[in-house]
């Protein structure tokens, strides 16, 4: 079956500092891969997604790449601040398109405080 | 962005008795929504995904009996857990899909005490 892997955190970094996030995947076929994030007292909301191998999301400063031949798709940014404190889930649907968006496998989570 | 309400956001009840959990999309219509658990210090766990206006589909190893899953509208669906414990405490997520599909919208959560 599917399944995603986060590195453990929480990640404590100073505002300004770069960030990365690992997440690995196992998957069959060619699933879309996602970042959603959770602010404190929020729902998860969508970060960035990929739908195919070398594609690249970004959103807010926030990049990761699509990697098929390492299954990964790495978290990114250049200079946090502080209010990027919140908990990233990486996650991946079976498909591009479709249901399949809605259905999804979640990594662990990681938990990210940024100091001033 | 599309928004998603989940009520109650806390909610305590005695062991043997049912909650209802509310999950509604406010300005889109939601032909699937999915419920997640969460438990601590782990990832959200997919439950089951419920269509508008059939049987929702659960999946392998959770009980439908127990998690009962109404999707009567095109924003509302309605998770129950019937006759529940303390092992039922954890904390439940449902998300939306936009027609368009274009992704999935997140409610705040809801966090199932029993006691």
């Amino acid at each position: 079956g599917n399944s995603v892997t986060q590195m453990e955190g929480p990640v404590t970094l100073s505002e300004e500092a770069f960030l990365t996030i690992n997440c690995t995947y196992t998957a069959t076929g060619y699933p879309s891969l996602f970042w959603y994030v959770q602010y404190p007292g929020e729902g998860l909301q969508l970060l960035l997604k990929a739908t195919k191998a070398d594609d690249k999301g970004s959103n807010k400063g926030f990049e990761a790449t699509y990697r098929k031949e390492t299954t990964s798709f790495h978290l990114e940014k250049g200079s946090v601040q502080v209010s990027d404190s919140a908990v990233y889930f990486c996650a991946l649907s079976d498909s591009a398109g479709g249901t399949s968006y809605g259905k999804l496998t979640f990594g662990q989570g990681t938990i990210l405080t940024v100091h001033p | 962005g599309a928004v998603v309400s989940q009520h109650p956001s806390r909610v305590i009840c005695k062991s043997g008795t049912s909650v209802k959990i509310e999950c509604r999309s406010l300005d889109f219509q939601a032909t699937t929504m999915f419920w997640y658990r969460q438990f601590p210090k782990q990832s959200l766990m997919l439950m089951a995904t419920s269509n508008e206006g059939s049987k929702a589909t659960y999946e392998q190893g959770v009980e439908k009996d127990k998690f009962l899953i109404n999707h009567a509208s095109l924003t509302l669906s309605t998770l129950t857990v019937t006759s529940a414990h303390p092992e039922d405490s954890s904390f439940y997520i449902c998300s939306a899909y936009d027609w368009m599909g274009t992704e999935a919208f997140f409610g705040q959560g809801t966090r199932l005490t029993v006691v």
